[in-house]
């Protein structure tokens, strides 16, 4: 069975400052995707960035970027320059075998402070 | 449009209320799916319906009722619940529900918060 761990339940990080969000995944699968949702207090669930575990370039979206350690099972975050606009829940989340389920980790709430 | 939308955006009913969400989306997608979301939690699977029909049933109770009309529409029927579903359900579209050698990415809507009394 595949599972998600997000180890902080909570971070904080000034405007502007860079902050990283941790994941660790655990799969037997050689054919999944892993993804970051981020979800405001306004509740939408949004897609931030994904990364195709056959792929070893990481992916990277605007300020957002990851670091995707396939060997380690790691796949964190990082947020660079960040913004009030940032804060909110993030949720790290993995797809892979048959079916395109997703199994999502407990998430990191992530208050930006000016 | 990549716009997956949910009505009401709020919905209060006693335990002995019959009452409907509905989901719709444009996207041309196939499959469709119902989360249940408790505060400052992940979303956790209800039901995933692939070519409108049934596909996955996270094993939710019986008070929970999905229907898929049609390719763009979804249903979730509510009758007899419990204080305990009072929760943020979400609805999400994706091309497939199956696995693809491309990118195959689930949109969520904004979801109905439900408030059982």
């Amino acid at each position: 069975a595949q599972t998600v761990t997000q180890s902080q339940p909570e971070m904080s990080v000034q405007e502007a400052e860079t902050v990283t969000l941790s994941c660790t995944y655990d799969t037997s699968e050689n054919n999944y995707y892993l993804f970051w949702y981020k979800q405001p207090p306004s509740r939408q669930m949004i897609l931030v960035i994904r990364q195709e575990a056959y792929k070893q370039q990481n992916a990277t979206e605007n300020r957002f970027s990851v670091n995707f350690q396939k060997a380690a099972k790691s796949f964190s975050l990082k947020i660079s320059d960040s913004q009030l606009g940032d804060t909110a829940m993030y949720f790290c989340a993995f797809v892979g075998g048959a079916t395109n389920k997703l199994i999502f980790g407990t998430g990191t709430l992530l208050a930006v402070q000016p | 449009d990549t716009e997956v939308t949910q009505t009401p955006k709020h919905l209060v009913m006693g335990m002995t209320n019959k009452k409907s969400l509905k989901c719709e989306q444009h996207m041309g997608h196939r499959a469709m799916y119902w989360y249940k979301q408790k505060a400052k939690k992940p979303p956790e699977l209800m039901f995933v319906y692939s070519y409108e029909k049934l596909s996955i049933n996270e094993s939710v109770p019986s008070r929970f009722s999905p229907e898929c009309p049609n390719s763009s529409l979804l249903n979730l029927h509510l009758h007899a619940l419990q204080p305990e579903d009072s929760a943020l359900y979400l609805c999400a579209s994706s091309r497939t529900s199956s696995l693809e050698k491309r990118y195959n990415e689930q949109f969520f809507g904004p979801g109905t918060r439900l408030t059982v009394l």
